[in-house]
């Protein structure tokens, strides 16, 4: 049952502090996407790229926020420093040119205090 | 731009019910795909069904039934004999052809009581 694996589940830090998540998407999948979801905005895209070139990160906060994809195997979300604005559940999904569906990962839970 | 919109902010209906969620889109695409997620209390997001737009037959599957009429952008979402493991937040999301960019709805909360 192949799925999109997400590290932390749940993460806690001060205002300040450097954040990396990191998602490991569905093996053979070659896009892949991260998405914020908060209760006044809602699901909101931030980035995604396929074949680990990145195509859109026009929803991102450029200035603290960066995406990459070091690897076909592993996908990181950056945000340095953190705010308490941002604090949100990030969802990775990955999908691919064939199936067009995304499927999504258990999400990050991060609360900057 | 596209949008999508789920007026339906909260729905609440006692089991054994059919429950009807609405979904209307704004794309000037001619091609694009529709999408169900439903987000159950553990938080994650289950892929239920994706239409074309060249598609509009209706499918059913189980339980769960979807309505698509381009003439009116709405992909409305049906479920019958509702049960408690229904329960959930339910989005609906829009993508064009090539980039593959979901825009969701901003979801309808669905409360199935026993």
């Amino acid at each position: 049952d192949a799925r999109v694996t997400q590290t932390p589940r749940d993460k806690v830090t001060e205002m300040g502090q450097e954040v990396t998540m990191r998602c490991q998407p569905i093996l053979g999948h070659n896009t892949v996407f991260w998405y914020r979801q908060t209760m006044m905005q809602g699901l909101e895209l931030l980035a995604y790229f396929r074949n680990r070139a990145p195509l859109d990160d026009s929803g991102m906060p450029k200035d603290r926020f960066s995406a990459e994809m070091p690897d076909a195997t592993l996908a990181t979300l950056k945000i340095q420093p953190s705010e308490p604005r941002d604090s949100a559940v990030y969802f990775c999904a990955s999908g691919s040119d064939i199936a067009y569906e995304q499927y999504f990962g258990p999400g990050t839970r991060l609360t900057v205090t | 731009a596209q949008k999508v919109t789920q007026a339906q902010t909260e729905i609440s209906v006692v089991e054994k019910e059919d429950v009807t969620l609405d979904c209307v889109y704004e794309t000037r695409d001619t091609t694009y795909y529709l999408f169900w997620y439903k987000q159950p209390p553990s938080g994650e997001l289950v892929f239920l069904i994706r239409r074309n737009s060249f598609d509009e037959q209706n499918e059913i599957s189980g339980r769960y039934s979807w309505n698509f009429q381009k003439s009116t952008s709405s992909f409305n979402f049906t479920i019958t004999a509702s049960q408690v493991v229904d329960s959930a937040v339910y989005f609906c999301a829009l993508s064009d052809w090539g980039a593959q960019k979901l825009v969701f709805g901003q979801g309808t909360r669905l409360t199935i009581n026993p």
